[in-house]
């Protein structure tokens, strides 16, 4: 029972424009949504959060929206960078433990 | 900048071993969780200790595995008698507290466990 899901398993983008990456839940008690990007042998590094009190959030880039009627969120980055390249974790949470998506492994082309 | 420092990176087992992996939480962290992630999957939670204390072990399978965080040294998570499907990447995070969850907590690098 998949609880976060990220249903493309990858996305590819040119330099410059956006990414918008998705993800949807299924569990109306989680109240904090979060995003994490990894590369390959490191351990995931935070990005961005946001409280379900709230529906956007923004850092630089990185902007996250989160829909709760339609249970959805999605992580923008604007303009994408090939430094961006990376998996994208979409996490949530209701207590203190993490619930994971399986990632999006995000492409960005010079 | 010391962050949250897991050893081995690496750690190679035989079937019927026991693997101990090591997690260092970073300084003023006494909040510590493992998570495991297996091939093409998501992190999966196992565990979350506070010093001396197993808070949550929801997600630790009921046998094999155990974890610790004694009051000096780093957390331990052991798995006795190790089989292939134990072969995963560990991961450990720590935070200052437990609502600090809604800022991410800090992950290490991991532990990739081999079991042949």
């Amino acid at each position: 029972d998949q609880q976060v899901k990220q249903n493309s398993p990858s996305l590819s983008v040119q330099e410059g424009r956006i990414s918008i990456l998705n993800c949807d839940y299924t569990n109306s008690m989680f109240d904090y949504f979060l995003w994490y990007k990894k590369y390959p042998a490191e351990g995931p590094t935070f990005l961005i959060s946001i409280s379900s009190i709230k529906d956007k959030n923004e850092d630089g880039r990185f902007t996250v929206f989160l829909n709760k009627s339609a249970k959805h969120l999605s992580l923008h980055i604007v303009p994408s960078q090939p430094g961006d390249s990376a998996v994208y974790f979409c996490a949530a949470s209701a207590s203190e433990k993490l619930v994971f998506g399986k990632g999006t492994k995000l492409t960005v082309n010079p | 900048n010391a962050g949250v420092m897991q050893n081995p990176r690496h750690l190679v087992r035989r079937r019927g071993q026991e693997a101990r992996l090591r997690c260092s939480p970073m300084k003023g962290h006494s909040h510590v969780y493992w998570y495991r992630q297996l091939p093409e999957e998501g992190l999966k939670f196992m565990v979350y200790l506070q010093k001396e204390n197993i808070i949550d072990e929801s997600g630790m399978p009921k046998e094999r595995f155990s974890a610790e965080f004694p009051k000096e040294g780093p957390s331990i998570l052991r798995i006795q008698q190790v089989v292939r499907g134990d072969s995963a990447a560990y991961f450990c995070a720590s935070s200052r507290d437990p609502q600090g969850r809604g800022y991410g907590y800090t992950f290490g690098s991991g532990t990739r466990l081999t079991v042949v």
